[in-house]
């Protein structure tokens, strides 16, 4: 079945480090996102990329960076730039909207809990 | 620019009783309405969706109608479940917003008793 696959599940991360969270994909989307959701808050978009090799800011790209080198994968890594990143991430994909439409939603994967220790 | 509004949670309700999760919007042209449920520790799953005015999204007992006159997409449930418990996320997405990238609504929480 084809899916969206985010791991770890947890992670944690000493202060001052850097630490990669890895999301793939096998359902052939060009687009592909990744969020921030904080307890009891909303999603907030950190970064996205529309097409293989090009990827975007999103409202809260600061202390995160990512590379598109493959189709199916779109991995974000936590800077230590980042000053509060405990978090719940969440990575999704979806087809792209100029392309295809806007009658598709977005698929998730199951999140990493990110953990500052 | 575009945007979603949701009220605001928590919402308790008790099993077996009628449900409805207020979401409006506001978008150029005519977007595609969507409601993404979050299980709690889960990431979010499509519940349902509408993409044209008057349509009806439907799935596990869960309504939504596309109303552009009011520019709304409420969530209704006949009677809900301790299983409904979720956080329940009302979204947009338009080709006149970046490219149709998805717009959310802060999201509601749903806590039902038995």
């Amino acid at each position: 079945d084809g899916g969206i696959t985010q791991s770890p599940k947890y992670l944690f991360r000493k202060e001052g480090q850097n630490v990669t969270l890895s999301c793939e994909q096998n359902l052939n989307h060009d687009a592909m996102y990744w969020y921030r959701q904080d307890p009891g808050q909303g999603l907030r978009l950190i970064y996205y990329s529309q097409i293989v090799n090009d990827f975007q800011k999103g409202d809260i790209a600061e202390g995160y960076s990512v590379s598109r080198e493959k189709k199916e994968s779109f991995p974000l890594t936590v800077t230590s730039a980042q000053k509060n990143p405990t978090a719940f991430y969440l990575c999704a994909s979806s087809a792209r909207g100029q392309r295809y439409g806007i009658g598709y939603g977005y698929t998730f994967g199951s999140g990493t809990r990110l953990t500052v220790v | 620019g575009d945007s979603v509004t949701q009220m605001e949670g928590p919402v308790t309700l008790s099993e077996e009783a009628f449900l409805t999760i207020n979401c409006t919007y506001t978008a150029t042209g005519y977007p595609s309405l969507f409601w993404y449920v979050q299980y709690p520790g889960e990431g979010l799953q499509l519940l349902l969706k509408a993409t044209k005015a008057d349509d009806k999204g439907s799935n596990k007992g869960f309504e939504a109608t596309y109303r552009k006159e009011t520019t709304s997409f409420h969530l209704e449930k006949g009677s809900v479940q301790v299983s409904d418990s979720a956080v329940y996320f009302c979204a947009l997405r338009s080709l006149y917003n970046q490219g149709g990238k998805l717009i959310f609504g802060q999201g509601t929480e749903l806590s039902v008793k038995p």
